[in-house]
């Protein structure tokens, strides 16, 4: 089973600071690891993804991750927030290796970020 | 290219009544997942098509629900005998399919916004 703990579901940062979004995990094989954003009223839309290759993962609108298999974790940051930046981002999980079957994403509750002029 | 579809885009229903969500993947994708999104559960997934067929409808939460694929393609989410519970956002998500286990990228629809009365 596999399960995702994103901490804080609320996190303000002032316009130009920088962003990080907690995300830690709980797999029992090795993981594949994902961040959405989720604009209102919209489906979600993939940031980036951790797939066993680079541990330091980079991804659409200046948005990194890095996975830390030590730590079981997988923050999402950005250097410098942007007003636009302001929406909900989920972590995700999937089970790692090649098998069909194993497909299905299981999300954490999600962090809404509010950006501060 | 155009992004997964999903319709209706709203729909507000009785109590007791049945309904039917609609899904068109990315043209090609041969994965195609539904998933669930309340202010109570969070994001949950329902079932994943590989092909016409269903590998895991794990996620579905009663024997009132159920889907279809048809021609590899379009896929419909039934509920029947709908309750207030039942109200939710559900998305529609497509990826190649090509290879096993969770690495691919799902792309997501908007979801149809389903009430309950």
């Amino acid at each position: 089973a596999q399960s995702v703990t994103q901490l804080g579901s609320h996190v303000s940062v002032s316009e130009g600071a920088l962003v990080l979004l907690r995300c830690n995990y709980s797999s029992s094989v090795p993981p594949y690891l994902f961040w959405y954003v989720q604009y209102p009223n919209q489906g979600l839309q993939l940031l980036l993804k951790y797939t066993s290759a680079a541990t330091l993962v980079k991804g659409i609108n200046g948005f990194e991750a890095e996975f830390k298999k030590s730590e079981t974790s997988f923050h999402l940051t950005k250097p410098s927030a942007h007003m636009s930046d302001a929406t909900e981002y989920f972590c995700a999980v999937s089970e790692g290796g090649s098998n069909f079957g194993n497909e299905k994403l299981t999300f954490g509750t999600g962090t809404r970020l509010t950006i501060i002029p | 290219g155009a992004g997964v579809s999903q319709s209706p885009s709203n729909k507000v229903t009785e109590k007791g009544k049945d309904v039917e969500l609609r899904c068109d993947p990315i043209s090609g994708h041969t994965a195609l997942y539904w998933y669930r999104q309340s202010l109570g559960q969070g994001l949950e997934f329902l079932i994943y098509f590989q092909g016409n067929s269903a590998p895991d409808k794990s996620g579905l939460p009663s024997d009132r629900f159920s889907a279809e694929r048809t021609g590899g393609s379009v896929s419909t989410l039934t509920i029947q005998r709908t309750q207030q519970e039942d109200s939710a956002v559900y998305l529609c998500a497509s990826s190649l399919g090509s290879s096993g286990g969770g690495a691919e990228t799902q792309y997501f629809g908007p979801g149809t916004r389903l009430l309950v009365l």
